[in-house]
């Protein structure tokens, strides 16, 4: 089982506001910046938000991050049928000698 | 622009060992640490390790079978894993710190 967690699964109509909601502990989201990743199938994940809320260059404002005490979350407001892919969670983890650590992903549907 | 290449497909028997290469372009390589993390078919991902300068770290899951190296001069990072099984088949992927870029992924097949 993945470190940090994560629904397996979302769903929501286009137009729609969604969230997916990642839990972990204090010695990752409690301490350390949260990343997003979208992954569409066969393709390499791609970085949707860092260090909490920032959006890469490309990234739409649609997406959008919070953060509070050792759980974080990703809402995608306007949903589009594009939309529909898997995504992760992902924190430095302080624990051992440091880890990147990830969520089990969630499949989101647009219905 | 910032590229990673990574080498082709490999398909392995059981015990024997595989390394994947990286071949990074397009930023200051020495500067930037590299990460590895794989996917197994219909899971999730998972962090291997990484190399920061000449140090290396490594998941604990994994620690004793992967080694992480670079070539500065050759601008590109290797994955060695070993006594592979099957539980080990799974795109590799290399990620530039900073997870914004990554690999295209290789894929390790495990099959007697």
């Amino acid at each position: 089982q993945s470190v940090l967690t994560q629904p397996p699964s979302a769903s929501g109509t286009p137009g729609q506001r969604v969230t997916i909601s990642c839990s972990g502990s204090s010695s990752n989201i409690g301490s350390n910046p949260v990343d997003w990743y979208q992954q569409l199938p066969g393709t390499a994940p791609r970085l949707l938000i860092y260090s909490h809320n920032q959006r890469p260059s490309g990234v739409p404002d649609r997406f959008s991050a919070s953060k509070s005490g050792t759980s974080a979350s990703l809402a995608i407001s306007g949903l589009q049928s594009e939309d529909e892919a898997d995504y992760y969670c992902a924190a430095w983890d302080d624990s051992l000698n440091g880890l990147w650590v990830f969520g089990g992903g969630t499949k989101l549907t647009v219905l | 622009q910032v590229q990673l290449v990574q080498s082709g497909a490999e398909v392995k028997k059981p015990g024997a060992s595989v390394k994947v290469s990286c071949k990074a372009s397009g930023y200051t390589f020495s500067g930037s640490p590299m990460h590895w993390v794989r996917q197994a078919p219909g899971q999730g991902l998972e962090w291997m390790g990484w190399i920061n300068g000449d140090n290396a770290g490594y998941s604990p899951k994994f620690q004793g079978r992967v080694s992480i190296t670079r070539d500065t001069f050759a601008t590109t990072v290797y994955m060695d894993l070993s006594s592979l099984r099957s539980e080990d088949t799974a795109v590799y992927y290399c990620v530039k710190s900073g997870g914004e870029y990554w690999g295209q992924g290789t894929l390790v097949t495990v099959s007697s």
